[in-house]
């Protein structure tokens, strides 16, 4: 069916605010991973997942982030009590089972932030 | 670590000409080297793979381990080819198909 889903596209936020973005991945890809892309530059790690559990989340740049893929499909990033620095492009990604690391990625639309 | 360096942030050719995007890495094991693209307007993805030795598009890659590179090439550009190239690599460890990424180049190819 559909690519990788991501909602919302756009999503302003006033500093200090929380936000929660959501990452629908191709069914049957027991990999997600989310990345952060700032202006003018290439995506950055955040975190992944390996069906529920979170297998690595070590690009996470504080606590205030958070992600969560409770049921092993849908996964949310939350960003708590956001900062002007936050404002990015946050894409997930998903990938389908086999040898994990050279299986292509499937990359959502993401989700521009904008802290104000 | 890893590192991925992309040189050139804007590479303009003019159609029909050879085009080479630069990309060295930094890895202490063997890696895996991807080109992902993203055209106007749509979301990234993946362009092609060393692992597969294959050529999409009428690109091709070639992993120099002594060089440290995986400069992709393309003899006769298309206009169709103007995109943002990203070129990433996945070391072998626990995290799945961690990618790190290069900065981009943006390519430019003019009539």
């Amino acid at each position: 069916g559909a690519g990788v889903s991501q909602s919302p596209r756009y999503k302003v936020a006033k500093r200090g605010q929380d936000v929660a973005l959501r990452c629908d991945p191709i069914s049957g890809h027991v990999s997600l991973f989310w990345y952060q892309q700032a202006l003018g530059q290439g995506p950055e790690f955040l975190t992944y997942f390996q069906n529920e559990a979170q297998l690595d989340k070590s690009g996470l740049p504080s606590d205030r982030f958070f992600a969560e893929r409770p049921e092993g499909s849908v996964s949310t990033l939350k960003i708590q009590r956001t900062q002007q620095e936050d404002s990015a492009v946050y894409l997930c990604a998903s990938s389908p089972p086999g040898i994990p690391y050279n299986s292509p990625l499937h990359f959502g639309n993401g989700t521009r932030l904008t802290v104000t | 670590a890893q590192r991925v360096t992309q040189p050139e942030k804007l590479l303009s050719v003019f159609k029909g000409a050879p085009v080479e995007l630069k990309c060295n890495y930094s890895y202490s094991g063997s890696p895996e080297l991807f080109w992902y693209v993203q055209y106007s307007r749509q979301r990234l993805q993946l362009l092609l793979r060393h692992i597969s030795r294959e050529s999409i598009k009428g690109f091709t890659a070639d992993l120099n381990k002594g060089e440290t590179s995986f400069h992709l090439k393309k003899p006769f550009a298309q206009e169709e080819d103007s995109a943002m190239y990203y070129c990433a690599l996945s070391g072998l460890t626990g995290g799945g198909n961690k990618l790190t990424f290069g900065t981009g180049t943006q390519l430019k190819v003019e009539l």
